[in-house]
């Protein structure tokens, strides 16, 4: 029970670029969602997906798309990469309808420059 | 005002210390709590619920404060290892987004 896998663990890359942030869990948890936490910003909700083929928009989904086309995988695409894009994505599971406890990735640090 | 508040610290204690922390939320709709642990350059973990008759485990002590709006999380006979930042988490009104608070960053020192 690998719980929520997340990769790339690292990533570089130049302004205007993109690329699709892998997360997946195997916990066959309805609701996942993506963040990312800057230095004293917190963590932000940026999409979240209540389901398969479910999606929403979080508190900063700009420059940001996601789609949820099964259960276990929930891909974050950035569009073309901006360096205040630069930060450390989470990516978080739950099972919603019995309890919204969330179960996070180990996380990818970004660097856009 | 933020929705959810936290002292953002750090609180630096001894080992053997007790210390506590506490959380306000601005959402009386609010129905689910939760205090997790974050450490340095790692992602959150689930530290505990937080249950209207509060619950321990172990050292750790969570309280709900619901005509006051806020939570607490006392933790007991600090460890060096209890050092982290502890986040406040709240969940309003049966919706599954929740909203996290910037954290509370604590020190145990020998």
């Amino acid at each position: 029970n690998a719980g929520v896998t997340q990769t790339p663990k690292f990533q570089v890359l130049k302004t205007g670029q993109s690329m699709t942030l892998q997360c997946a869990q195997d916990m066959n948890h309805e609701y996942m969602s993506w963040y990312r936490q800057d230095p004293g910003m917190g963590l932000r909700l940026i999409h979240y997906s209540v389901g398969a083929g479910i999606t929403d928009q979080g508190e900063v989904p700009n420059g940001y798309n996601v789609s949820r086309s099964t259960t276990e995988d929930f891909p974050l695409r950035l569009l073309s990469a901006a360096p205040s894009q630069t930060s450390v994505y989470f990516c978080a599971s739950s099972s919603g309808q019995y309890s919204y406890e969330q179960y996070f990735g180990p996380g990818t640090r970004l660097t856009v420059t | 005002r933020k929705e959810v508040e936290q002292d953002p610290g750090p609180f630096n204690v001894p080992e053997g210390a007790t210390v506590a922390f506490n959380c306000t939320y601005s959402n009386s709709a609010s129905q689910s709590f939760f205090w997790y642990r974050q450490d340095c350059r790692k992602e959150p973990k689930l530290l505990m619920s937080v249950y209207s008759s509060g619950n321990e485990d172990g050292r750790f002590t969570a309280q709900l404060n619901r005509a006051s709006q806020y939570i607490s999380l006392l933790i007991r006979d600090s460890k060096l290892s209890d050092s982290a930042t502890y986040l406040c988490v709240v969940n309003g009104g049966g919706s599954y987004i929740p909203t996290f608070g910037r954290g509370t960053s604590l020190i145990v020192h020998p």
